[in-house]
């Protein structure tokens, strides 16, 4: 496609529950990253993927946290055992090359655990 | 101490107006820096990349103070459809992660 697509575009769920949300990044870029945006805050670093690999994981919370790219494109964020602390909206973005340069972001996923 | 700090507003400026916004970050060895704009409920867009010479795109002028840690954005002639959120980006030396401000909330009026 011709942008960066996530899926779903909203998500309530229940405390406890897990979930996943998928990022579709532009074809051809290798470089994937994962941001959450809590309301009045910009958006934080959770993982960074250059291909199949986890380049970065440091920004994700705690171990309830998971992602996967086992392709090299697609990626999948999973939230275990969701806390309502976790409400936030979910942002994917892609890039051809590193260095912060060419960030294209998907309109993300806003998540809301009730 | 948050890593990148901004002014949140909002500022209420008259179309017409001329508005900066500043922006400051701890890390001393960051290497590159932006500023995007966000929409509400949108996702975040690049404005423009911020360079030590200081640089312009239109009505947008970026600035870049090394020693002083700061980066600034003054916008001319604002216009209705500047009203967002601008958020003050940094890219820390050594890493592949932009680090985000909170972000400026800037209304236009006419």
């Amino acid at each position: 496609g011709a942008g960066v697509s996530q899926t779903p575009s909203n998500k309530v769920t229940e405390k406890g529950k897990y979930v996943e949300l998928r990022c579709d990044p532009i074809s051809g870029h290798t470089a994937l990253y994962w941001y959450r945006q809590s309301l009045g805050q910009g958006p934080e670093f959770l993982i960074y993927f250059q291909g199949t690999g986890a380049a970065d994981d440091s920004g994700l919370p705690n171990d309830r946290f998971f992602a996967v790219r086992p392709e090299g494109s697609v990626s999948t964020l999973k939230i275990q055992r969701t806390e309502r602390g976790d409400s936030a909206v979910y942002l994917c973005a892609s890039s051809l090359t590193e260095g912060g340069y060419g960030y294209t972001f998907g309109s993300g996923t806003r998540l809301t655990v009730v | 101490r948050k890593e990148v700090e901004q002014d949140p507003g909002p500022f209420n400026v008259p179309e017409g107006a001329t508005v900066a916004f500043n922006c400051t970050y701890s890390n001393s060895a960051s290497q590159s820096f932006f500023w995007y704009r966000q929409d509400c409920r949108k996702e975040p867009k690049l404005l423009m990349s911020v360079y030590s010479s200081g640089n312009e795109d239109g009505r947008f002028t970026a600035q870049l103070n090394r020693a002083s840690q700061y980066i600034s954005l003054l916008i001319r002639d604002s216009k209705l459809s500047d009203s967002a959120t601008y958020l003050c980006v940094v890219l820390p030396g050594g890493y592949n992660k932009l680090i985000f401000g909170a972000g400026t909330r800037l209304a236009v009026h006419p």
